[in-house]
């Protein structure tokens, strides 16, 4: 199996921008996690699906966050507007169950917003 | 509130056994997980344990796990340069079902 896929894997963009970013989860997996990773905050989960469907979002900041999970295979994280304190690294996450106790974490995104 | 506390760094030398120390707040724990980061790459799963467990041993790594006084330690035998990366404590609790995750120690291997 390929593992969890994200793209793109950088992202540069000015203040203002819409970013969206890819995800992938591993095939057969029905949970899927998005996390963010700062110096300052360390990770942080933001939002999670299980089979599709939003089970927890209360890490998502702010309403400029937004994620979908339109099928099993694939899932966006949306930032509209996009503001510098957002540059960070984005980790997509997948598992075999809502309390799976195994997540396989895709390579990131590391977003720089200018 | 569910918390997990690591110490920053550690440094050792190549050869040397490496302890990782992690302490966590939430008494209904369900699985304590190791994770290990490379530099710009994702969290690779390392190793986990059940909080009923006390010790699970695999190949270099024994996790030892001290349920009382909720401390968990990531023993790295004969550490090598390639065990360089910063290692992340992380608990799971079956109510949310959510990775509460340490601020990660990073580990520096001398040759």
């Amino acid at each position: 199996d390929a593992g969890v896929i994200q793209s793109p894997r950088h992202e540069v963009t000015e203040m203002g921008q819409e970013v969206t970013l890819r995800c992938k989860p591993i095939s057969g997996h029905n949970s899927l996690f998005w996390y963010r990773q700062t110096m300052m905050r360390g990770l942080e989960l933001l939002i999670y699906f299980n089979n599709n469907v939003p089970i927890d979002d209360s890490g998502m900041p702010e309403d400029r966050f937004s994620a979908k999970m339109p099928n099993a295979s694939f899932s966006t994280l949306k930032i509209q507007p996009s503001e510098p304190r957002d540059s960070a690294v984005y980790f997509c996450a997948s598992s075999l169950g809502q309390f799976s106790y195994e997540q396989y974490f895709g390579p990131g995104t590391r977003l720089t917003v200018t | 509130g569910e918390d997990v506390e690591q110490s920053l760094f550690l440094s050792v030398r190549e050869g040397d056994s490496s302890v990782i120390n992690c302490t966590y707040t939430d008494s209904s724990s369900t699985y304590l997980y190791w994770y290990k980061q490379e530099p710009g790459a994702g969290l690779q799963l390392l190793t986990y344990i059940f909080s009923n467990m006390d010790m699970k041993q695999d190949q270099r790594l024994t996790v030892l796990l001290n349920k009382k006084d909720k401390h968990l330690s990531l023993r790295i035998a004969d550490t090598q340069t390639g065990d360089s990366a910063i290692y992340f404590c992380a608990e799971i609790t079956s109510n949310t079902g959510k990775l509460i995750f340490g601020q990660g120690t990073t580990l520096q291997v001398k040759p």
